[in-house]
């Protein structure tokens, strides 16, 4: 079975400075890849989503994510961060091939915390 | 306009009693999910109906029994609540390919006192 492994439950960054969450992946066949923003008492909001396109991917908000096949990874990253980031941010995986029904496998989430 | 709403929005009751949570998608997709975040903000799939037909029916006790009556609506009905059912419970709806974003409701927090 698909598993996600998101490195570091909590992330402290000063705003403006650079922001990385780790994404790892387990399966062998690179499955979509999928970032949520999650703020609090709302439900998860997606960023941006990686099908198999180009492997940088830009989403909203300035976040973009890089694909990379030989590291099972998909990190998210923003060059400058903002008070209004802060939240929780989950990665997701589904994997490819017909009757996987597009069910999710998702990480255990990284709270962004972003001090003044 | 929601495309995915959940009712209540906040659901506080005593153990032992039944419940519902409502959820509607307006966005004209086939499948629809329920999810259970526990406090520490895991997220666990429950089940997932495509076009009325359960496709996805994980671990759970059977004391959770999803309904949908049309594609548009999932319900889920917990029996004889107990403490560990409080949590945050997500619907969720897509279309039915692979690959697709799942689009998530506000939630409904359970708590069950």
């Amino acid at each position: 079975a698909q598993s996600v492994t998101q490195l570091g439950s909590h992330v402290s960054v000063s705003e403006g400075a650079l922001v990385l969450l780790r994404c790892n992946y387990s399966s062998s066949v690179p499955p979509y890849l999928f970032w949520y923003v999650q703020y609090p008492n709302q439900g998860l909001q997606l960023l941006l989503k990686y099908t198999s396109a180009a492997t940088l991917v830009k989403g909203i908000n300035g976040f973009e994510a890089e694909f990379k096949k030989s590291e099972t990874s998909f990190h998210l990253t923003k060059p400058s961060a903002h008070m209004s980031d802060a939240a929780e941010y989950f990665c997701a995986v589904s994997d490819r091939g017909f009757g996987n029904f597009n069910k999710f496998y998702f990480g255990s989430g990284t709270k962004l915390n972003v001090k003044p | 306009d929601t495309a995915v709403s959940q009712t209540p929005k906040y659901l506080v009751t005593q153990m032992g009693n039944d419940k519902s949570i409502k959820c509607e998608q307006n966005l004209g997709h086939d499948t629809m999910y329920w999810y259970k975040q526990d406090s520490k903000k895991f997220l666990k799939i429950m089940f997932s109906y495509n076009n009325k037909e359960l496709i996805i029916n994980e671990t759970v006790p059977n004391r959770f029994s999803p309904k949908s009556p049309d594609k548009a609506h999932l319900n889920l009905h917990i029996n004889s609540l107990e403490l560990g059912d409080s949590a945050v419970y997500f619907c969720a709806s897509s279309p039915r390919q692979g690959g697709q974003p799942q689009h998530f409701g506000d939630g409904t927090r359970l708590s069950i006192l």
